[in-house]
């Protein structure tokens, strides 16, 4: 079956830090993917693509990584800041997009 | 402001009373879609429109209907609500399909009694 996973629920990390967040799926072919940022009560918010051509990209203090051998993308914020806390999405394209559970991040003081 | 905007923001209903989700874009999008979010389950395609006129299911679309009339419109119509819809519902637009940046609305908490 079709799955994507995010490796937690949640990461809690030291201000200053890097926050690696993980997206791992099963049974898709993506032509890209997508990571997005969703505050509570609110809409998710884009932050990245990276096509399957493309092994990095990076964005100010993000960077997302794409591997289709392993089917995994890595989400990095370098100098993490309390700022940062959210709950991080990935989504990938097959037809329509499909969005992993999210992990929620922590960044603290 | 480029937005996408949703009406209502907070609805409380009871089973089986009809209720729309009205969704509206002004950045002459073609691709709008709704998805629900449930603890645990991520987001979840309920349907999208490639254009007026076009829709398609998304991965559950059962107990929901939708309307593609004009394209800065996408309402989200219940005609039966049950507990189980009970959730958050986001619309979201992009400009021409689902691989380019979509644009979420605030979110309709909706629970039916």
């Amino acid at each position: 079956s079709q799955k994507i996973e995010q490796n937690s629920e949640a990461l809690n990390i030291q201000e200053g830090k890097t926050a690696t967040l993980t997206c791992n799926y099963t049974n898709y072919s993506p032509a890209y993917l997508q990571w997005y940022r969703q505050d509570p009560g609110r809409g998710p918010v884009f932050l990245l693509l990276i096509r399957e051509n493309e092994k990095e990209k990076r964005k100010e203090r993000l960077k997302v990584t794409f591997d289709t051998t392993l089917k995994q993308s890595l989400f990095h914020i370098t100098a993490s800041q309390p700022a940062d806390s959210a709950t991080y999405l990935c989504a990938l394209e097959p037809n329509d997009m499909r969005f992993g559970a999210g992990t929620r991040l922590t960044v603290k003081p | 402001e480029a937005q996408v905007t949703q009406n209502p923001r907070y609805l409380i209903t009871v089973t089986g009373k009809k209720l729309t989700v009205t969704c509206s874009q002004n950045m002459n999008h073609e691709y709008m879609s709704w998805y629900r979010q449930d603890p645990g389950l991520g987001l979840r395609q309920i349907y999208y429109s490639m254009n007026v006129e076009v829709t398609d299911k998304g991965d559950v679309p059962e107990g929901y209907k939708v309307s593609r009339k004009e394209k800065r419109n996408f309402p989200l119509i219940l005609e039966s609500p049950s507990p189980n819809q009970t959730s958050l519902y986001f619309c979201a637009s992009s400009l021409v399909g689902p691989g380019d940046t979509q644009y979420f609305g605030p979110g309709t908490r909706l629970t039916v009694l």
